[in-house]
């Protein structure tokens, strides 16, 4: 089974307007960490958001934020105000249980921003 | 900020040669990760050492093969290239004390 699941290949949206890029996760361990990753088409891999299985609150970064439904298992990022900057490669990531253990990648959402 | 740095950027090998990937990790990180991501796919995790071991081990093949230094540096050696080996190969360090993983800017590796 899909440890991450990235729903959405491509979305388009409107500058100015805000968008959720959706994400579910599975995992049986009650400690993990949920991550957001941005890919321009330059490659690299920019870090944007984290959400531990522990946290109440809903992660805030900028404008970012992450709908983090614990019951549900999903982990939706929600950009607002999108720029034609936010147009890129979108991964969601987890790591299971704590420590030193690698990310599980989902297969990522291409967001297009349209002036 | 120091930031995890990988050379070289850009490699390319003919198939059956070896090549061989740097990474240097953020100062006083412990621990690194090398990920394999081929054209339009997610990356996927190769391997990663934790205070110059080995800590985990993914889909890495039997050609490849990494190790870290002293120095916290790793390299990634990969011999008997195949076209399929063509991908860009990140490295990412963390820390005990930081949830966060942070990656280099990659090396992109095309085999022909």
């Amino acid at each position: 089974a899909q440890k991450i699941t990235q729903t959405q290949p491509g979305m388009f949206v409107q500058e100015k307007e805000a968008v959720t890029l959706d994400c579910t996760y599975d995992t049986s361990d009650q400690s993990y960490g949920l991550f957001w990753y941005k890919q321009p088409s330059s490659g690299e891999m920019i870090f944007l958001i984290y959400q531990g299985s522990y946290d109440e609150q809903n992660a805030t970064e900028g404008r970012y934020s992450l709908n983090f439904q614990k019951a549900r298992k999903s982990a939706n990022l929600v950009i607002s105000a999108s720029q034609l900057g936010d147009s890129a490669m979108y991964f969601c990531a987890m790591r299971e249980g704590t420590g030193r253990r690698a990310l599980t990648f989902g297969s990522g959402t291409r967001l297009q921003v349209q002036p | 900020a120091a930031g995890v740095i990988q050379s070289p950027r850009h490699l390319i090998k003919e198939k059956r040669e070896t090549a061989t990937l740097k990474c240097y990790p953020i100062p006083r990180h412990d621990t690194v990760y090398w990920y394999q991501q081929g054209p339009g796919q997610d990356p996927q995790f190769l391997i990663s050492f934790y205070e110059k071991m080995q800590s985990d081990k993914g889909s890495i093949p039997d050609r490849f093969s990494a190790q870290q230094f002293s120095d916290y540096h790793s390299e990634l050696n990969m011999s008997s290239l195949e076209l399929g080996d063509s991908a860009l190969y990140f490295c990412a360090s963390s820390s005990q004390d930081n949830y966060g993983y942070t990656f280099g800017s990659g090396t992109r590796l095309t085999v022909v």
